[in-house]
């Protein structure tokens, strides 16, 4: 069954560092997400990316935060220079065009950020 | 300010009990409600609800919108230990295709 893939699955990084998170959608699909859940608390949208651009973002997805789908196949999260409250987990997510609305999760990017 | 609240927020059952799980929401511009199943990492999809009063069934598990009274119920029937995990429900605005609203989460554990 097709799925989401997220790399790395964990990665610990210096505040201040940048880091880039990346995922491969589902094949087909055509609208891809960034979400993330630090420790304890609910999963929380960030971006949404359809048609090489952004179509809606959150208050979180400020300006240490980027998309880009840089080929055909890769969808990458970067955070510019992380601080200790980027710690959580990275969910990637895909939906394919004309389907229920249902989302597709990869298994998530652990960031420890110290 | 939208809201989506789970309750319990976490119970324990013995392997073969039925469980039932609360979503209630407040949100503007509703297009419809998801159910998710998070046991270690990715969230993997149950059901979605977009009708009140159509119950969408999946072996043992069942799920039922009400619009009137902004809830909806997960039901596990003959818990198994496999059903222990955290169950998200989310909601879907009409006014954007993929930003899911979460709740905190139920957290069932199941005991052989």
């Amino acid at each position: 069954e097709p799925e989401v893939t997220q790399t790395p699955s964990h990665q610990v990084t210096q505040m201040g560092q940048e880091v880039i998170l990346r995922c491969v959608p589902i094949s087909n699909h055509l609208y891809f997400y960034w979400y993330r859940q630090i420790l304890g608390q609910k999963v929380e949208f960030l971006v949404s990316f359809y048609n090489n651009e952004i179509s809606e973002k959150s208050e979180i997805f400020d300006d240490q935060f980027s998309v880009e789908r840089p080929d055909g196949s890769n969808f990458t999260l970067k955070i510019r220079s992380t601080k200790l409250e980027d710690s959580a987990m990275y969910f990637c997510a895909s939906s394919p065009i004309g389907g229920t609305g249902e989302l597709f999760f990869g298994e998530g990017s652990r960031l420890t950020v110290l | 300010e939208d809201k989506v609240v789970q309750s319990p927020l976490s119970l324990v059952v013995h392997e073969g009990d039925t469980v039932t799980l609360n979503c209630s929401y407040e949100v503007t511009n509703f297009r419809s409600l998801l159910w998710y199943k998070q046991e270690k990492k990715a969230p993997t999809f149950l059901f979605m609800l977009t009708s009140s009063g159509i119950e969408k069934k999946s072996g043992r598990l069942s799920s039922i919108l009400d619009k009137k009274e902004l809830f909806s119920i997960l039901n596990i029937t003959a818990t198994q230990t496999g059903d222990s995990a955290i169950y998200l429900c989310a909601v879907k605005p009409t006014d954007s295709w993929g930003k899911l609203q979460f709740g905190a989460g139920t957290q069932v554990v199941v005991t052989p």
